[in-house]
């Protein structure tokens, strides 16, 4: 069964402290990974595509990388504006697309 | 701005009553989506189109439907036949059908 996990479901940082957040998946056929950022009451904001294992991307203090069966967010040295829930989709073979739940990031001053 | 609007950003319902959520783009996009966001869920497809006068329905399309006249607009109309309508309904766009999709800012609609 095509599915996404992310873990944790709730991440609390200090400003500063550097941490990763997971993206696991089984699909048939992977034809990319997607991370978004989403506000409280907002749309989600689109962040990256990973298309291949070993691929990586990079946007402020935000990277994410992709393996055969994981993908990871790394935060590097986060800021409270950082806080936000960060979610995980994949296109598998047959154009589906497949939302994980989410984590939801928290930096405290 | 190029972007995806969404119209409007609250919505309040009897039960009972059908309601259309308004979703436009101007990105030039051919392929558009519905889903619905439920608190501890990921979000699920309701509808998606690939093309104009044309659409499937997705995971969840049971009590909705959709109308694709345009390549600008994807509107969702949420029927009486739903029978849990309150959600934050999500309008997204995409280049084509495959790729990366671009979300307007979202409808709450509460049905009461």
């Amino acid at each position: 069964e095509d599915q996404v996990t992310q873990s944790p479901e709730a991440l609390r940082l200090q400003e500063g402290e550097s941490s990763s957040l997971n993206c696991s998946y089984t699909v048939s056929g992977l034809r990319g990974l997607f991370w978004y950022r989403q506000d409280p009451g907002k749309g989600p904001e689109f962040l990256f595509t990973l298309y291949s294992a070993g691929e990586e991307k990079e946007k402020e203090r935000l990277k994410a990388t992709l393996t055969k069966k994981e993908s990871f967010l790394h935060i590097t040295a986060p800021k409270p504006e950082d806080s936000a829930t960060y979610l995980c989709a994949v296109q598998a073979a047959g154009n589906q697309f497949y939302f994980g739940t989410g984590t939801s990031l928290t930096v405290i001053p | 701005d190029g972007g995806i609007t969404q119209s409007p950003k609250y919505l309040f319902r009897k039960e009972g009553q059908n309601v259309t959520l308004s979703c436009e783009q101007n990105l030039n996009h051919d392929a558009m989506y519905w889903y619905r966001q439920d608190p501890g869920q990921g979000l699920r497809l309701i509808y998606y189109s690939q093309i104009v006068n044309d659409f499937q329905k997705g995971d969840i399309a049971e009590g909705y439907s959709v109308s694709r006249e345009k390549k600008e607009s994807f509107p969702l109309t949420v029927t009486s036949a739903q029978k849990n309508p309150t959600a934050f309904y999500l309008c997204a766009s995409s280049i084509r059908l495959a790729g990366e999709q671009y979300f307007g800012p979202g409808t709450r609609l509460t049905v009461t």
